[in-house]
């Protein structure tokens, strides 16, 4: 099946530091992705939408200051933490949606640590 | 919101048949049912979607019943690598973005 790969799979920073995770598709074009935040024992909850060339559409709650999303090519999308703090450390999720089939995969998850 | 409600949590023998509901009683159309799982730290992994018919894959079933609201997603053989977080989602197809509810916790039982 398509393959949706993050780096890094795990990142711990200082308080205050910012912090970039990529998304890739690696086996097909995707001109959307979705981004979401997992907090331990708790579902996915989405972030935003990204779509190549555009703006980022943030959900409501979320900080577009402070989540910064680049979705500058049809298989790579990346979110920038800025100025990160411990209350940021969370399970971070992408998924990229296929451009002709519309199915939509996900990659494995990048963990942030803010000390 | 998630458009969806599932138990929390359910337990199953190995080797038997997990039965996994859902409720979607508020489901349009033109949405489909979608099935994902979640093992442990580790990202969501596609398992089947259907619309009204019945579907069958290599990984489950997706029963649908005749008014669309309630599935039932059906692992016939489960083992221990089944233990996961099912969730069950409604999307009107490849324009709309997936909202997870918060799923259901699946113990396979050796």
């Amino acid at each position: 099946g398509a393959v949706v790969s993050q780096h890094p799979s795990w990142v711990i920073c200082k308080s205050g530091t910012s912090v970039k995770i990529e998304c890739r598709s690696l086996d097909f074009q995707a001109t959307t992705m979705f981004w979401y935040r997992q907090f331990p024992k708790q579902s996915l909850m989405l972030m935003a939408t990204s779509n190549e060339g555009s703006k980022a559409t943030y959900e409501q709650g979320v900080e577009k200051d402070k989540f910064l999303i680049n979705h500058a090519s049809l298989t790579l999308s990346t979110l920038t933490v800025t100025s990160a703090h411990p209350e940021d450390s969370s399970f971070y999720i992408c998924s990229a949606q296929t451009y002709n089939t519309g199915e939509l995969f996900f990659g494995e998850g990048s963990r942030l640590t803010v000390l | 919101d998630a458009k969806t409600t599932q138990p929390p949590s359910m337990d199953c023998a190995e080797g038997r048949a997990a039965n996994l509901p859902c409720n979607h009683s508020t489901i349009s159309g033109n949405e489909y049912v979608y099935w994902y799982r979640q093992i442990h730290s580790q990202g969501p992994q596609y398992i089947i979607h259907g619309l009204k018919n019945n579907e069958t894959n290599e990984m489950a079933s997706l029963i649908i019943t005749e008014d669309r609201k309630s599935s039932t997603l059906i692992l016939p053989h489960a083992t221990l690598r089944d233990t996961a977080v099912y969730y069950c989602i409604v999307r009107v197809g490849r324009d709309d973005k997936i909202i997870f509810g918060k799923g259901t916790r699946l113990h396979i039982l050796p």
